[in-house]
């Protein structure tokens, strides 16, 4: 069974610019998480999907970070424009169902760094 | 607010050493609790759980922890240490009626000298 798939893995960029990460979850999770993880810390929750609603992204920097999951399969998280202090990794996370019984299956994660 | 605490943010064992790695939650309500290893160069992946029942649990490659409900404790165990087991590891609490926000610790960075 194939894991959850990010990319890119890497990305460098300067500040203002825009940027982009994609995640295929594992086939037959619905619901798909996106975390932030910043150096010498854990993982902390941006945006929660069930299917293709957002239905907790109560942590999403709204000003500059989107995200969709068009079609409640793979998902796409946005910067614009990024700053300095978006410099983290950004981890996407699946599970079956929702739910705190439901273990999360992570990807590798992208790392961002922001010039 | 939720939050996990880690004590131990780096440590540093001769293989076949005892491990313990603490970690405190604080929240009123029944949880979940999780621990996550991270190997280098790996993604997260999930340690040992626990939901309910005896609270001492076992996991994989020879862990265990002890959820001690009166003190808000989940601590993670290994009798014997391995150069393998180099890795940060995470404890995470869900509580049991949410719908699965992980909250994460800081981690712990576990270094294991051969």
């Amino acid at each position: 069974e194939a894991g959850v798939v990010q990319s890119p893995r890497y990305k460098i960029i300067e500040k203002k610019q825009p940027v982009a990460f994609w995640c295929n979850p594992i086939s037959g999770h619905n619901t798909l998480y996106w975390y932030l993880q910043n150096l010498g810390q854990g993982p902390e929750l941006l945006i929660r999907y069930e299917n293709e609603e957002a239905v907790d992204d109560s942590q999403l920097p709204k000003d500059r970070f989107s995200a969709e999951r068009l079609k409640g399969v793979d998902s796409t998280l946005k910067i614009q424009p990024a700053e300095l202090g978006d410099s983290a990794v950004y981890l996407c996370a699946s599970s079956k169902l929702a739910g705190g019984y439901n273990e999360q299956f992570f990807g590798p994660g992208t790392r961002l760094t922001v010039l | 607010a939720q939050s996990v605490s880690q004590h131990n943010h780096h440590v540093i064992l001769s293989e076949a050493a005892s491990l313990e790695l603490g970690c405190n939650y604080s929240y009123g309500g029944t949880v979940n609790l999780f621990w996550y290893v991270q190997y280098p160069g790996q993604h997260l992946q999930l340690l040992l759980k626990y939901f309910s029942g005896d609270p001492l649990v076992k996991g994989i490659k020879g862990f265990e922890a002890e959820f001690i409900k009166s003190k808000f404790s989940f601590n993670l165990r290994k009798p014997s240490v391995q150069w393998s087991d180099t890795a940060e590891y995470f404890c995470a609490v869900t509580p049991s009626s949410n719908t699965g926000k992980l909250i994460f610790g800081q981690g712990t960075t576990l270094q294991v000298k051969p």
